[in-house]
C-alpha cells in the first residue's frame, strides 16, 4: 500500500518524558511536514523538511525536534520542554511538484498523563 | 493569526440538502484549497482553485473564489450522511507548501 504511515495512533506521556512519533512514507515525496491540531482548531506547522538532512522550524517549533536522515522518514520528538503537548499530530508529504496539494497521514493522538 | 477563517463554525443539514461553507482570508494568495477531515483522521485534499480562477467543479463539489472580496465558498450538493466531516480551507501564498495556512474549519453534520 502506498501512503503515509504514522505510529503509534495513541500515545500517553508522563510529564517530563520525551516521546517520538513516527512518520514513514513510500510516496517518494521530497517534502515532509509535521502539524499540530488542537480540538476544534486548524492545523499549525511545527517543522518541515524539503530534502534529506535538512529541516526548518515552522510556526510552533518550541519544545519539538525532528530529524530527516532518510527520505522516507521524518520522526517528531515531543520533548519535556513542550508545556502543553496534548494534541493530535499530523504528518504530511508534498511531492514538490506543481501546486501545493499535500498528503496527510492518519494522525497520532498524544495525551499527557 | 490564521490566514483563512471558515464560516459557519458548525452546520447541520438534512440529507439531500445542499451545504455551503465560506472561507475568508486576509492577504493575496497563489491558490486556495479545501480539505476534508473525518473525526480523528487525517485530512484529505478535495479541490484546489488558483487565484486566476473563479469557479471549479469536482463531482458534487463546487468551489468559487472571489479575490476582490478575499473569499471562497465550498458547495456540496445533494449531501449524504457520509459527507459528515470537518472541512478546512487552506490558503497558499506561493508555490511552496511551506506557505500553506489552514483555517479552523467548519464541522458539517448531515442528518439521515
Amino acid at each position: 500500500d502506498g501512503g503515509i504511515t504514522q505510529s503509534p495512533k495513541y500515545l500517553f506521556r508522563k510529564e517530563g518524558q520525551n516521546v517520538t512519533l513516527s512518520c514513514e512514507q513510500n510516496l517518494n515525496h521530497d517534502a515532509m511536514y509535521w502539524y499540530r491540531q488542537d480540538p476544534g482548531q486548524g492545523l499549525r506547522l511545527i517543522y518541515y523538511s524539503q530534502i534529506v538532512n535538512d529541516f526548518q522550524k515552522g510556526d510552533i517549533a518550541e519544545g519539538y525536534s525532528v530529524s530527516r536522515e532518510k527520505k522516507e522518514s521524518f520522526p517528531l520528538t515531543v520533548t519535556s520542554a513542550q508545556k502543553n503537548p496534548t494534541a493530535f499530530y499530523l504528518c504530511a508529504t508534498h511531492p514538490d511538484s506543481s501546486g501545493n496539494t499535500i498528503y496527510f497521514g492518519e494522525g497520532s493522538w498524544l495525551t499527557v498523563v | 493569526s490564521q490566514q483563512g477563517e471558515e464560516d459557519p463554525q458548525a452546520l447541520s443539514i438534512q440529507e439531500g440538502e445542499n451545504a455551503t461553507m465560506n472561507c475568508s482570508y486576509k492577504t493575496s494568495i497563489n491558490n486556495l484549497q479545501w480539505y476534508r477531515q473525518n473525526s480523528g483522521r487525517g485530512l484529505v485534499h478535495l479541490i484546489l482553485i488558483r487565484s486566476n480562477e473563479r469557479e471549479k467543479h469536482s463531482g458534487r463539489l463546487r468551489v468559487t473564489l472571489d479575490t476582490s472580496k478575499k473569499s471562497s465558498s465550498l458547495l456540496i450538493t445533494a449531501s449524504r450522511a457520509a459527507d459528515t466531516a470537518s472541512y478546512f480551507c487552506a490558503t497558499a501564498l506561493s508555490g511552496s507548501a511551506r506557505q500553506l495556512t489552514f483555517g479552523s474549519g467548519t464541522q458539517l453534520t448531515v442528518l439521515p
